[in-house]
This record gives structure tokens, C-alpha cells and sequence, in this order.
């Protein structure tokens, strides 16, 4: 059974801090780790990682992929406080169809 | 720019009621989604469909069922509804194409309460 597991499961930082997610996986046939910001409604989409393309970055946020140690690191530099989301993270297996195995996120409360 | 919309925002029905809940693209996705979310559980799978006239179980199938209407709708059909069915629904769709695919989008959410 496919498995994501997502720490920490909270996290609470002041104005300006650095912050490191974590994102670790077990899945058969991996294809590809996605990171996800979740406010009030609708997830949206923030990276996604494969054995092509194992570090993005955007901004403040950046992500790499370790396949070795079959996980993945979410980095926030400088936060504000409308970095103030859960952060999930989820897997893709090859073959068939864009299924997405979802780890329990991360809720990050950045206070000013 | 539509996206994924989904009908109802907000729904609260009693036990054994029936109830659809309907979801729409405009990005001319083959494959949708139907996913739940309860309160420290992240999203979990419920149904899929691959291309217009497939569907296929998820992770948490039981007591739901599912219409690809045709290539932009996908409804999720409750038939006789449970408390522990009270959850936040998300519809996604996405173009998975070849290689490493593309992102799902997500729909805003039906937030159900059974009462």
C-alpha cells in the first residue's frame, strides 16, 4: 500500500522565520512528488518533482527530491503571514492514470 | 478562467437522504477526481475516472457512486447518506498525457453535513 507521510504535522513561526518540511514515501513505480498550499478552499498546486527534475524553485519557496532517501524537503525563506496554510504533499505512481496518494499535510501558522 | 466548479458550496442533509454532487471542467481534461477530506486525514480517494466513459475505485469507495457524464462532468452520487459521510468533497481533474504527466486542479469544495 502506497504511503506518505508528512511531518510536521503543525508548525507555528514568527514573521521572517525559515521554515523546512518534510515529505518521506513509500509507493511502488514512483513517478512524481507534488506539494500542494491549502488556505481556505482549493488546493493549489506549488511543485512538482521527478527523477528529471529533482529541485524547483519559485521565490521564497524552493523544494528538492531525494530519491535515495525517498523523500522531499518544502523550504520557506523570509515567511509572511499569508504563507499561513496546510501544506500537503502527495505521490503518482507509472502506469495509468494521475491517482494522487495524499499525505495528513502540514498546517504552518506564521504569526507577525 | 473557470477551472473546476463545483455545485453545492454547502449541503446538510439527513441521514438515508440521497444527494449528487456535481462537478464541471472547461480545461478539456480526460481524467477527473473525486477526493473527501476529514480534519487530520489529508485527502483521500474516492472515485476516478480516466477518460470520458471509465470509472474506477479509489482508496475510500464505499457508499458512493459516480457518472462521467461526458468528458467535462463528473458527479458523485450519495444514495443513502451516513454521519460518516460528513466531509469536505473536492473534485479535480488533470491531462496526464505521456512522461511525467501534469498537476491536478482542484474545485473549491462541497463542505456536507449529515445530520
Amino acid at each position: 500500500e502506497d504511503k506518505v507521510v508528512q511531518s510536521p504535522l503543525s508548525l507555528v513561526v514568527h514573521e521572517g522565520d525559515t521554515v523546512t518540511l518534510n515529505c518521506s514515501y513509500e509507493v511502488t513505480n514512483f513517478r512524481s512528488l507534488l506539494w500542494y498550499k491549502q488556505e481556505k478552499k482549493a488546493p493549489t498546486f506549488l511543485f512538482m518533482l521527478t527523477s528529471s527534475g529533482i529541485e524547483k524553485k519559485s521565490g521564497r519557496l524552493s523544494s528538492i527530491l531525494d530519491k535515495k532517501e525517498l523523500s522531499s524537503i518544502l523550504n520557506i525563506t523570509a515567511t509572511q503571514t499569508g504563507d499561513s496554510a496546510i501544506y500537503l504533499c502527495a505521490v503518482t505512481r507509472r502506469g495509468g492514470s494521475e491517482k494522487l496518494v495524499f499525505g495528513k499535510g502540514t498546517k504552518l501558522t506564521v504569526n507577525p | 478562467n473557470a477551472g473546476v466548479t463545483q455545485t453545492p458550496k454547502f449541503q446538510v442533509l439527513k441521514t438515508g437522504q440521497s444527494m449528487t454532487l456535481q462537478c464541471a471542467q472547461d480545461m478539456n481534461h480526460n481524467s477527473m477526481y473525486w477526493y473527501r477530506q476529514d480534519p487530520g486525514m489529508g485527502l483521500r480517494l474516492i472515485y476516478y475516472s480516466a477518460s470520458e466513459g471509465t470509472t474506477d475505485k479509489g482508496e475510500v469507495p464505499n457508499g458512493y457512486n459516480v457518472s462521467r457524464l461526458n468528458k467535462r462532468e463528473f458527479s458523485l452520487r450519495l444514495e443513502s447518506a451516513a454521519p460518516s459521510q460528513t466531509s469536505v468533497y473536492f473534485c479535480a481533474s488533470s491531462d496526464p498525457g505521456q512522461g511525467v504527466g501534469q498537476p491536478q486542479h482542484f474545485g473549491d469544495g462541497t463542505r456536507l453535513s449529515i445530520l
